[in-house]
Parts: structure tokens; sequence; C-alpha cells
């Protein structure tokens, strides 16, 4: 079965740009949820979606947005970038519901290199 | 996928000694508690996770231990390889059923062959 992926790899932009990062998930998982890594901030959620519905989000502001797809397929959208906003950016996606009380491991995908110059 | 954080902690063992990483973790409602290992050019890999009722988990070649005491975690891994080297990161679910984990800061393992 195919993992986690997420395009593009690398991506390079300017301040005040917007950008469009993808992600497709492990065939039949449900949820998507994006993460932001940085050296100083570490990983940090950003939101999940599940059926097309944003169904948890971060702190994050409204300049990060997403969106899922009825196959599943998710985007992530920051517009006005920022130069604190070049991160690697993660994708991650599970079935979308806990089994027995258990949670819903999440499986990632390699990530969005994004520098912001 | 890379590993980010040029600052990480670092842990340096020699190849087949035991290994333990640990962390500590605010959240006292945590349901689940999670060990990821991100290697360098990867995102992260689920590698266990332990309920907050219990306080050991053993998998392959992996314990985790849980001290709700104190809030700390800790990971053992058995006899650890050149290619256990990578960040290892704990997190936590906050809630059963939420997807929206909460990651610690990490820890670099470096094995020395």
């Amino acid at each position: 079965k195919a993992g986690v992926t997420q395009t593009p790899r690398y991506l390079i932009k300017t301040r005040g740009q917007q950008v469009t990062l993808s992600c497709s998930p492990i065939s039949g998982h449900r949820s998507v949820s994006w993460y932001q890594q940085t050296p100083g901030q570490g990983l940090q959620f950003l939101f999940e979606y599940f059926s097309e519905t944003q169904r948890n989000k971060g702190n994050f502001p409204g300049r990060f947005s997403g969106r899922q797809f009825s196959n599943s397929r998710s985007e992530m959208n920051v517009s006005t970038l920022e130069l604190g906003d070049s991160a690697l950016y993660l994708c991650a996606s599970s079935l979308g519901r806990n089994q027995g009380g258990r949670p819903d491991t999440q499986y990632f995908g390699p990530g969005t290199r994004l520098t912001v110059l | 996928g890379e590993s980010v954080g040029l600052h990480l902690p670092t842990l340096s063992v020699q190849e087949g000694d035991n290994s333990i990483i640990n962390c500590a973790y605010s959240n006292s409602a945590s349901d689940y508690f999670i060990w990821y290992k991100q290697e360098s050019g990867k995102g992260p890999q689920f590698i266990i996770d332990i309920r907050s009722n219990m306080d050991k988990r053993q998998g392959q070649r992996v314990t985790v231990l849980l001290n709700k005491t104190v809030k700390h975690l800790s990971l053992q891994i058995a006899a650890t390889q050149p290619g256990d080297s990578a960040v290892y990161f704990c997190a936590e679910t906050g809630h059963t059923g939420r997807r929206a984990l909460t990651f610690g800061s990490g820890t670099r393992l470096q094995v020395q062959p």
C-alpha cells in the first residue's frame, strides 16, 4: 500500500506571495492532518480534515487554511507569506475513527520544505 | 522530511547497548502517549503508543514506560543498531479521538558503530 505523498517536496517563495501544498493520504484513510515543523517551535498541529470538513484546528493565524476533497486528498494554503513561515510542512493521514478506544494512528508523509525569502 | 532542530539534546550510544530516551509531558488529561522516530529526509514514523491507564508497554525491541506521578515518559531501545539513529519525539493525544497531536521537542539518537 502506498504511503502518504506530498507535493511539491521543495518550494521557494517570497514574502507576500501565497502557496498551496498538496497531500494524498494512504488509500482508505479519510482523515488528513497538517503540521508545521520548525527548529524553534518543533512540530505544531495546524488542522485536521475529515470527510471534507475541518474537524480540529490549532493555534495558527487565518492566513493558514486548508481543504479536503471527496477523494480525501487535501490541500493547505498559506497566504501573504512571512519569513517565519519557512518550515517543513507535514501531512499525516489516518482512518479517521478510533478503534475500540485506541487512538487513530497517524502516518506521516515526507513533508514539503517551504523557504520564504 | 528531514529532521529539524539544530539544538536538540543528543544521546550517543554504542551499537549493541540499550538506549533510554526521556520525555516530560504537560497535559494530565492526555489519554494516549506516542513515540515517533524521524530519520533524515523522512516524516515521523510511528513506533509505539501507551494508554494513560498503563505504565508499561513492550514492542519489538522497544519498551515505553509511563510515570503519571511525575508526568514522565521514556522509550527504551534494546540492542541499539545504526539504523536506530534518528530524532525521537514523544507526542500526546490530549483526548481520545483527537488527532491534534502535541509533540515534545525531540531527542537525537546517535549510534556509534
